[in-house]
């Protein structure tokens, strides 16, 4: 399965912009990078996803590498709710049925300082 | 419109016993996808179901096993518990099964394995 790496552990301090970063290297040119954060006793929650070109929403920016081998989320402004455990995610195809699967790696757990 | 609703919300069973595990999706949502959470880890994929049909599975052994209904809601089914089998078990809907649509994670049902 296509593989990402993050670092376990980041700490921010509120109001501060937060810089998440991620390498996958045997991303495909196919590939999207998708970024979903978890908070506490929560299930997973979609942040932002993109392919090339860096993306902008209302919760977050992902910028992409040029050689799209690493990408980063940003938070602009922390907020002590962005404390959550953040994934980066390739999105890998499924043998049968044309469909593609989650492949989650540990993420990488977010603080923030009040 | 209500998100993605699991239950039970809590389960506790006992080694060699069998589980049910209950998913609603989002309204509209047609594809519904099961993961399993170890505590300190990822969330692993089990199976995909779209429009009724298993699209994908995981590496899970053979007593794991599911279902998808006509109204599109799931079940994931559980034989022969062992201790492992202990996690957070997550549903997951969307619109479709493509590398973009966005995946709308429930609550998750902690099962303990006694």
């Amino acid at each position: 399965d296509a593989k990402t790496t993050q670092p376990n552990s980041m700490e921010s301090n509120e109001e501060e912009p937060v810089h998440l970063p991620c390498n996958h290297s045997t991303i495909s040119g196919t590939d999207y990078i998708h970024w979903y954060r978890q908070l506490p006793s929560q299930g997973p929650e979609y942040v932002i996803h993109g392919l090339t070109s860096n993306v902008n929403n209302r919760m977050a920016s992902l910028a992409i590498a040029e050689d799209r081998k690493s990408s980063t989320l940003i938070l602009h402004r922390a907020t002590l709710r962005d404390a959550a455990v953040y994934y980066c995610i390739l999105r890998v195809p499924l043998t049968q049925g044309g469909s593609e699967k989650l492949v989650f790696g540990k993420g990488t757990k977010l603080t923030v300082n009040p | 419109d209500a998100g993605v609703t699991q239950s039970p919300t809590h389960l506790i069973k006992t080694r060699g016993q069998q589980v049910t595990l209950r998913c609603s999706p989002i309204s509209g949502h047609k594809s519904v996808s099961w993961y399993q959470q170890v505590l300190g880890q990822g969330p692993q994929f089990i199976f995909q179901y779209y429009e009724k049909e298993e699209r994908g599975r995981g590496n899970f052994p053979d007593r794991f096993s599911a279902r998808q209904f006509p109204n599109y809601s799931s079940e994931l089914n559980v034989n022969a518990l062992l201790l492992g089998d202990s996690a957070l078990y997550l549903c997951a809907s969307s619109l479709a099964r493509f590398s973009t649509d966005t995946q709308y994670f429930g609550p998750g049902t902690r099962l303990t394995v006694l």
